[in-house]
């Protein structure tokens, strides 16, 4: 079984639809990550977690909102979707700082029509 | 102007030549610095990081990094058609425990 998890890993919705993107991790990591990826734009940050109290918004947080509820947990909601939100969404985790690794789920394909 | 940038290529390397691949970063206070390669369809994966000034060499791959010019770049020597990927520049921003990327650089390497 993968590590970091993620929930669906493709989905189509419609614009308005309110869409919730789940991760789940087992490598017991306190820091977890939310990244859209599109092309030519390279990994960009949504939101981002150092524990279930400390949710920080990353670059291009407008329009997202997310949830810790526990370690293992981080989810991304869409409160109502947009076509320019259609990307692939990345979940993942990072161990030591320092060592700038971060452990990544397989993806989310997102399309909003 | 983006906190970490890439030539977005794509770049086009003959299999055994050495590709080179350059990022510039605009905090100068940044102190770690990684390359990721991913895969067409695939999450990225961690292939490089370095910290210090210099060369720093793991297999076919080398890291450089220039914090005075505030570039890092990647060469792989003996390059191989399965280096074909993207790959992506991060940098931990100071203080911030976040990774930001470049908007990668596409590689193909040519049999």
């Amino acid at each position: 079984d993968a590590d970091v998890t993620q929930t669906p890993r493709n989905r189509i919705t419609k614009t308005g639809k309110r869409i919730m993107l789940e991760c789940s991790q087992t490598k017991g990591h306190d820091r977890m990550y939310w990244y859209r990826q599109d092309p030519g734009l390279g990994l960009r940050l949504i939101y981002y977690s150092f524990d279930v109290k400390d949710i920080n918004k990353g670059e291009i947080s407008d329009g997202y909102s997310v949830s810790r509820q526990a370690q293992a947990k981080f989810s991304l909601s869409l409160e109502s979707a947009i076509p320019n939100q259609t990307a692939l969404y990345f979940c993942a985790t990072l161990g030591h700082p320092n060592t700038g690794e971060l452990f990544f789920g397989e993806g989310s394909r997102l399309t909003v029509l | 102007q983006k906190e970490v940038e890439q030539n977005s290529g794509p770049l086009s390397v003959p299999e055994g030549a050495i590709a080179s691949l350059n990022c510039t970063y605009s905090d100068r206070g940044s102190q770690s610095f990684f390359w990721y390669r991913q895969y067409s369809g695939k999450s990225p994966e961690l292939i490089m990081s370095i910290y210090s000034n210099g060369d720093k060499e793991d297999g076919r791959f080398t890291a450089q990094l220039n914090k005075a010019s505030q570039y890092v770049s990647l060469l792989i020597r003996d390059s191989q058609p399965s280096d074909s990927a993207t790959y992506l520049c991060a940098v931990n921003v100071q203080g911030a425990q976040k990774l930001v990327f470049g908007q990668g650089t596409r590689l193909t390497i040519n049999p």
